[in-house]
């Protein structure tokens, strides 16, 4: 079974500064990888997703997120983070099938607090 | 503009009593999917469905149940064998026959157990 992992339960950067999640996975083969933001008492709106190809991705809102099959990853990065980043952020891994980008599997979640 | 729609926005329930939580989604999905959401342990999968009539476990099935009677709705029904239903509920549908895309989640629903 996959599994993920979000080392980081909460971080906290001052606004204008660089950010980086760290998302780690177990899967046998390759994972379809997803970044979902959450604001409080919100549903999840999709950041950005990774299939197969290019492992550097973008995402909306000036996120991008590396995929790297040899450490497990697939980090989450900001150059510069503005007070609206301010949310909770999940790393999800889908398997392939019919149901592959709906049936996920969450890791816990970072929380980022932005600093003025 | 196309979405899901997950109601009510906050429900309180009665302990020993069983509660239906509602989700419509117009994206014409025929996946779709219920997820528990409990602070620091992320989303957990309740139930699935990948088609009208067609539902899974997931991973937490155990006091929850759900119904696929119409491609654009998936109620869940929290029975009262649910020992600890509190929670923030996550309705969620993706489309299986398209590639490369991924789920869209409703807004939630809070439960409340008083």
């Amino acid at each position: 079974a996959q599994s993920v992992t979000q080392p980081d339960i909460h971080i906290t950067v001052s606004e204008g500064a660089s950010l980086e999640l760290r998302c780690n996975y177990s899967y046998g083969a390759t994972p379809y990888l997803f970044w979902y933001v959450q604001s409080p008492g919100q549903g999840l709106q999709l950041l950005l997703k990774y299939f197969s190809g290019d492992t550097l991705v973008q995402g909306i809102k000036g996120f991008e997120a590396e995929f790297k099959r040899s450490q497990s990853s697939f980090n989450l990065r900001k150059p510069s983070v503005h007070w609206s980043d301010a949310a909770e952020y999940f790393c999800a891994v889908g398997v392939a099938g019919g149901t592959s980008y709906g049936k996920l599997t969450f890791g816990q979640g970072t929380i980022l607090t932005v600093h003025p | 503009d196309g979405g899901i729609t997950q109601s009510p926005k906050y429900l309180f329930r009665k302990e020993g009593q069983n509660v239906t939580l509602s989700c419509e989604q117009n994206l014409n999905h025929d996946a779709m999917y219920w997820y528990r959401q409990d602070p620091g342990q992320g989303l957990r999968l309740i139930y699935y469905s990948q088609i009208v009539n067609d539902f899974q476990k997931g991973d937490i099935a155990e006091g929850y149940s759900v119904s696929r009677e119409k491609k654009e709705s998936f109620p869940l029904t929290v029975t009262s064998a649910q020992k600890n239903p509190t929670a923030f509920y996550l309705c969620a549908s993706s489309d299986p026959y398209r590639d490369r895309t991924e789920a869209f989640f409703g807004q939630g629903t809070r439960l409340t157990v008083v």
